[in-house]
């Protein structure tokens, strides 16, 4: 049973560039969420899809945004990249969006912007 | 909004002995739950231990228990007969509507 997996696992960006990064639920799961970790820092939550459809926010501006595709994979795009997005983005997934299911992080991608 | 705050930036213990790292959170809500994740160097964010806020009794995994005081919304993680590969940032976090909220996260360093 494959559990979530995110591609690449490392890229480097120039500012103003746009990245995407990918995720791949663990099978059975429907909901994706998205987090950034800086250095240092515990994750950020950014967003969160369920049944294609953004359900969740946190503060983060529009340059991020998302997409859920049929099969429940996801992507998170970046615009205009800024040297304060590197980081470490982790996707997660769980059963659902019900409060108290197991929620499982892929391995992450590191995005450096130079 | 909820908040998560770990106190101690880092610990060390050695192998075998028991430590115990803290985390309180603020919140208004009433059901929810609360996790401690595991995130070695390999980066992979594992998870240690869940408490179900309506639940009085403090969860237990093998050698990992809480100390969930939920008045004082206090949710503190025991590591007994501590091992080398406990060595890793450890996060408290909270749980609601299926988002997570994390703390700043402890490095637990573990000494032979």
């Amino acid at each position: 049973d494959a559990g979530v997996t995110q591609s690449p696992t490392h890229l480097i960006k120039t500012r103003g560039q746009q990245v995407t990064l990918r995720c791949s639920p663990k099978s059975g799961h429907d909901t994706v969420s998205w987090y950034q970790q800086a250095l240092g820092q515990g994750p950020q939550f950014i967003f969160q899809y369920y049944e294609e459809e953004e359900r969740q926010r946190g503060n983060f501006p529009d340059r991020f945004s998302g997409h859920q595709f049929p099969n429940y994979s996801s992507e998170l795009n970046v615009n205009a990249l800024l040297l304060g997005d590197s980081a470490l983005y982790l996707c997660a997934s769980s059963l659902d969006q019900t409060s108290g299911n197991t929620i499982y992080f892929g391995e992450g991608s590191w995005l450096t912007v130079v | 909004a909820q908040t998560v705050t770990q106190s101690q930036p880092e610990m060390s213990v050695q192998e075998a002995e028991t430590v115990t790292l803290s985390c309180t959170y603020d919140t208004s809500e009433n059901n929810y739950y609360l996790f401690w994740y595991k995130q070695p160097p390999s980066r992979q964010m594992i998870l240690v231990i869940r408490q179900e806020a309506y639940k009085q009794q403090n969860a237990t995994e093998n050698r990992f228990s809480v100390n969930f005081q939920k008045a004082a919304k206090s949710f503190s993680l025991k590591i007994s007969d501590s091992q080398l590969g406990d060595t890793a940032m450890y996060f408290c976090a909270f749980e609601y509507g299926n988002k997570l909220v994390f703390g700043a996260g402890t490095i637990l360093r573990v000494k032979s």
